[in-house]
């Protein structure tokens, strides 16, 4: 059985730092890529980030390009988000959620519950 | 990027209800719809991949339909444990994104 489990999640006053990680188990953690996907009550469901199986690549949303980091540990089948230069709008609950590429097909296929981020003075 | 819109926000129902929640896309997305199911405090749960295909798992009762903007997400026979809310997502352009969600309530 696939589990995604996050953690890291925390109050932060602006301008700071915190670094999420996501431990999964039940799959060949390397063979896929992984992504970060944030909700909040206003704006919903945003992707955040994407990193390729090997990490070789990674890709971002506009709106935290050059502040957000994804990274993974394959060895430890661990994801990772470091986040630098928080706002107030990156509060949310972040999801890591597997990244199922299936004939030309894209979706994500299982998810983590999330770890609140909370940025706030 | 690309909007996706749900209607309804909300749809009160019955068990044994058939429902129908669509999203619309704010251009073409061809069959790079898919769609997920999310109850409170929980993971959100895929149940439905490029417009028509259950995830394995995913009971008969859900259907999707559509092509290029438009697109339906049918649930015949409603059971209890289907009130939750549902959202769309397309995959065919970066960045990848999300209807608003459309939460099904008693």
């Amino acid at each position: 059985e696939v589990q995604l489990l996050e953690s890291g999640g925390d109050l932060v006053q602006p301008g700071g730092s915190l670094r999420l990680s996501c431990a999964a188990s039940g799959f060949t953690f390397s063979t896929y890529a992984m992504s970060w996907v944030r909700q909040t009550p206003g704006k919903g469901l945003e992707w955040v980030s994407t990193i390729t199986g090997s990490g070789g690549s990674t890709y971002y949303a506009d709106s935290v390009k050059g502040r957000l980091t994804i990274s993974r540990d394959n060895s430890k089948n661990t994801l990772s988000l470091q986040m630098n230069s928080l706002r107030a709008e990156d509060t949310a609950v972040y999801h890591c959620a597997r990244d199922e590429y299936n004939t030309g097909w894209r979706y994500f296929d299982s998810w983590g519950q999330g770890t609140l981020v909370t940025v706030s003075s | 990027d690309i909007q996706l819109t749900q209607s309804p926000s909300s749809l009160s129902a019955s068990v044994g209800d058939r429902v129908t929640i669509t999203c619309r896309a704010s251009q073409s997305i061809s069959m790079y719809l898919n769609w997920y199911q999310q109850k409170p405090g929980k993971a959100p749960k895929l149940l439905i991949f490029s417009v028509s295909n259950l995830q394995s798992g995913v009971p008969s009762r859900f259907s999707g339909s559509g092509s290029g903007t438009d697109f339906t997400l049918t649930i015949t026979s409603l059971q209890p444990e289907d009130f939750a809310t549902y959202y769309c997502q397309q995959s065919h352009s970066s960045p990848r994104t999300f209807g608003q969600g459309t939460k099904l309530e008693f």
